[in-house]
């Protein structure tokens, strides 16, 4: 079945620092890709997103790009800010069905 | 126009009893889903409802669990004879149109605690 491989946190950075949050998936066909985020008492938020192979999600300062080759869509993102912190969530959902499959979530700390 | 809102935030129940989660769709929204996220997991699909329909429940447990969506008011995830492992967030959705995931909307979600 399909599914989402997220990188561990929590991680802690530093502000104006880089980012990357590793996420690989297995899957079906061609799905869609998803990151999600989560603030702090809120519910999760479509961050960005991909439809098709090598096209690039990007949002906020955020991107990723749909790399079919190494089944992945890593979050990037070159100067973070205190206001980033937040859990992210990447996902998938192949065509034709209504499920998100989700990772389980990277949290991220940035301190000035 | 409010996001989606789910009641109760936090939930604590003992083992055997039962729990109600509510989800208010955002205005306009006509379909829900509901996703459970267990300790250390991602969020897993429980179930997609249209008002009075259930479209698609291949993620519900088979025994105690069951969902509505009626034509007036919220949806409802309830859950019978509550056990230690049912405790998990519970997150509902809801968009205008399905697979429209530019317009799909997550509430903060509902903490239940089964003691």
């Amino acid at each position: 079945g399909d599914s989402v491989t997220q990188m561990e946190g929590p991680v802690t950075l530093s502000e104006e620092a880089c980012l990357t949050i590793n996420c690989t998936y297995t899957a079906t066909g061609y799905p869609s890709l998803f990151w999600y985020v989560q603030y702090p008492g809120e519910g999760l938020q479509l961050l960005l997103k991909a439809t098709k192979a090598d096209d690039k999600g990007s949002n906020k300062g955020f991107e990723a790009t749909y790399r079919k080759e190494t089944t992945s869509f890593h979050l990037e993102k070159g100067s973070v800010q205190v206001s980033d912190s937040a859990v992210y969530f990447c996902a998938l959902r192949n065509f034709g069905n209504e499920k998100l499959t989700f990772g389980t979530g990277t949290r991220l700390t940035i301190i000035p | 126009n409010a996001g989606v809102m789910q009641n109760p935030r936090h939930l604590v129940r003992r083992r055997g009893q039962e729990a109600r989660l509510r989800c208010s769709p955002m205005k306009g929204h006509s379909h829900v889903y509901w996703y459970r996220q267990l300790p250390e997991e991602g969020l897993k699909f429980m179930v997609y409802l249209q008002k009075e329909n259930i479209i698609d429940e291949s993620g519900m447990p088979k025994e105690r669990f069951s969902a509505e969506f009626p034509k007036e008011g919220p949806s409802i995830l309830r859950i019978q004879q509550v056990v230690r492992g049912d405790s998990a967030a519970y997150f509902c959705a809801s968009s205008p149109v399905g697979g429209e995931y530019e317009k799909l909307f997550f509430g903060s979600g509902t903490q239940l605690s089964v003691l």
